[in-house]
């Protein structure tokens, strides 16, 4: 069965400061993963996806992830951490068979001023 | 494109009563639709997956019975939470996919139960 690992439920960064979220899977076959931004009380919105084309996947307010097979990691970087990057960050991965989302437990990232 | 939207955006609700929580897909026909849970802090948890026309399928541990789910169109799922009890009381976020690896998340229903 496919699974999702986050490391670190809390994070916090300096702003302007590099953000680093860790995300690992395991799965048999080429995923498709996906990170997802939740800000209190609201919806999930995509900040990027992989699809099995580009390894290195830019996304949305400057975000990007790196797919790397080896490792089995997608972890999403940004280089300069800004205060509105609070909130809360999923990685999740698509089952190619039901196409279920599986869901990492989530990263709450803080921005210090 | 893709948009997904839920109504109502928080109820609340007495214990014991029921309550529909509508999920349409606006510019784009859903084949499946996916409801989830969340509890304060912590991750969305799947509670069952429905395709148009078909009985929804429910993970395990969510009781069908409690939590009532009709796709009826390809636009349109409903859950109904059945003599709801303040334990209910979460976030339940619905999901539209169109049979590839893609989902699209809606806005979220806040349910409190007093």
């Amino acid at each position: 069965a496919q699974s999702v690992t986050q490391l670190g439920s809390h994070v916090s960064v300096s702003e302007g400061a590099l953000v680093l979220l860790r995300c690992n899977y395991s799965s048999s076959v080429p995923p498709y993963l996906f990170w997802y931004v939740q800000y209190p009380n609201q919806g999930l919105q995509l900040l990027l996806k992989y699809t099995s084309a580009a390894t290195l996947v830019k996304g949305i307010n400057g975000f990007e992830a790196e797919f790397k097979k080896s490792e089995t990691s997608f972890h999403l970087t940004k280089p300069s951490a800004h205060m509105s990057d609070a909130a809360e960050y999923f990685c999740a991965v698509s089952d190619q068979g039901t196409y279920k989302y599986i869901f990492g437990t989530g990263t709450r990232l803080k921005v210090l001023a | 494109g893709a948009v997904v939207s839920q109504h109502p955006s928080w109820v609340i609700c007495k214990s014991g009563t029921s309550v529909k929580i509508e999920c349409r897909s606006l510019d784009f026909q859903a084949t499946t639709m996916f409801w989830y849970r969340q509890f304060p802090k912590q991750s969305l948890m799947l509670m069952a997956t429905s395709n148009e026309g078909s009985k929804a399928t429910y993970e395990q541990g969510v009781e069908k019975d409690k939590f009532l789910i009709n796709h009826a169109s390809l636009t349109l799922s409903t859950l109904t939470v059945t003599s709801a009890h303040p334990e209910d009381s979460s976030f339940y976020i619905c999901s539209a996919g169109t049979g590839t690896y893609e989902q699209y998340f809606g806005p979220g229903t806040r349910l409190t139960v007093t």
